[in-house]
C-alpha cells in the first residue's frame, strides 16, 4: 500500500502568517493527492483535491501543488479558523490510504 | 442540503458482530459512491471501505477484508457496513461519506457514530 508521510507532525504560527504543509508519498501517485481539514469534534472536510483543484466553497487563500510523490499544502495568510489538524490521501492506488496528520496550532 | 447520518455504533466485545447505518438525504443517493473511514481516539484517518453506486463493486482496507462488508438500499437511501470478528483494534469513530462523482475523493462527511470493542 501506498504510504503518505506528513511534516511537520505539529507547526506552530500565528494569524497572518503563511503555512506550508507538506506530503510525501512512498511511490509515485501522480496528481492523484487530496488535502482535508478536521477540526476537533467535526468530521473532515475536503479541501483540496487532485493536487490543486480547490473544492467546493473553499477559500482562495487555500492552494495546492505537487506532482508524483511531493506534495504541499498552502495556506496564504492564516485565519484563525484555520487552525486545525490537516491530512493528505491519496486515489491512485487502492486501499486509498491518509497521512497521519498535521497539527496547525496557534502559536 | 447533504445529510448522512449513522447509527448502530455502541459496545461490542472481541469476536461480536455490529452493523452500521447510514442514511442520505438531500442527494440523489443511488448516483454516488459511498465510503465509510474511521478513526480511532486521538488518532488519524484510516478508509475502511467503499461501494459504488449500485453495489456492483466493493474494495476494502486490508485490516477489515473477510471481516467486514458494505452494502446499500438505494431504496432507502442507506448504506451499511457490516462488522464481524471486532477486534480491540477496531474500535473508533466511523464516518459514513460520500464520493465526489466517481473520483474516490470524499466531498461530504457524516457525524460519525462510535464502536467500542471492549470486554
Amino acid at each position: 500500500e501506498i504510504v503518505l508521510t506528513q511534516s511537520p507532525a505539529t507547526l506552530s504560527l500565528s494569524p497572518g502568517e503563511r503555512a506550508t504543509l507538506s506530503c510525501r508519498a512512498s511511490q509515485s501517485i501522480s496528481g492523484y493527492l487530496g488535502w482535508y481539514q478536521q477540526k476537533r469534534g467535526q468530521a473532515p472536510r475536503l479541501l483540496i483535491y487532485d493536487a490543486s483543484n480547490r473544492a467546493t466553497g473553499i477559500p482562495a487563500r487555500f492552494s495546492g501543488s505537487g506532482s508524483g510523490t511531493d506534495f504541499t499544502l498552502t495556506i496564504s495568510i492564516l485565519e484563525p479558523e484555520d487552525f486545525a489538524v490537516y491530512y493528505c490521501q491519496q486515489r491512485s492506488q487502492w486501499p486509498l490510504t491518509f497521512g497521519q496528520g498535521t497539527r496547525l496550532e496557534i502559536k | 442540503e447533504v445529510q448522512l447520518v449513522e447509527s448502530g455504533g455502541g459496545l461490542v466485545q472481541p469476536g461480536g458482530s455490529l452493523r452500521l447505518s447510514c442514511a442520505a438525504s438531500g442527494f440523489s443517493f443511488s448516483s454516488f459512491w459511498m465510503h465509510w473511514v474511521r478513526q480511532a481516539p486521538g488518532k488519524g484517518l484510516v478508509w475502511v471501505s467503499r461501494i459504488d453506486s449500485d453495489g456492483s463493486y466493493t474494495n476494502y482496507a486490508d485490516s477489515v477484508k473477510g471481516r467486514f462488508t458494505i452494502s446499500r438500499d438505494n431504496a432507502k437511501n442507506t448504506v451499511y457496513l457490516q462488522m464481524n470478528s471486532l477486534r480491540d483494534e477496531d474500535t473508533a469513530v466511523y464516518y459514513c461519506a460520500r464520493d465526489l462523482k466517481v473520483t474516490n475523493w470524499i466531498d461530504s462527511w457524516g457525524q460519525g457514530t462510535l464502536v467500542t470493542v471492549s470486554s
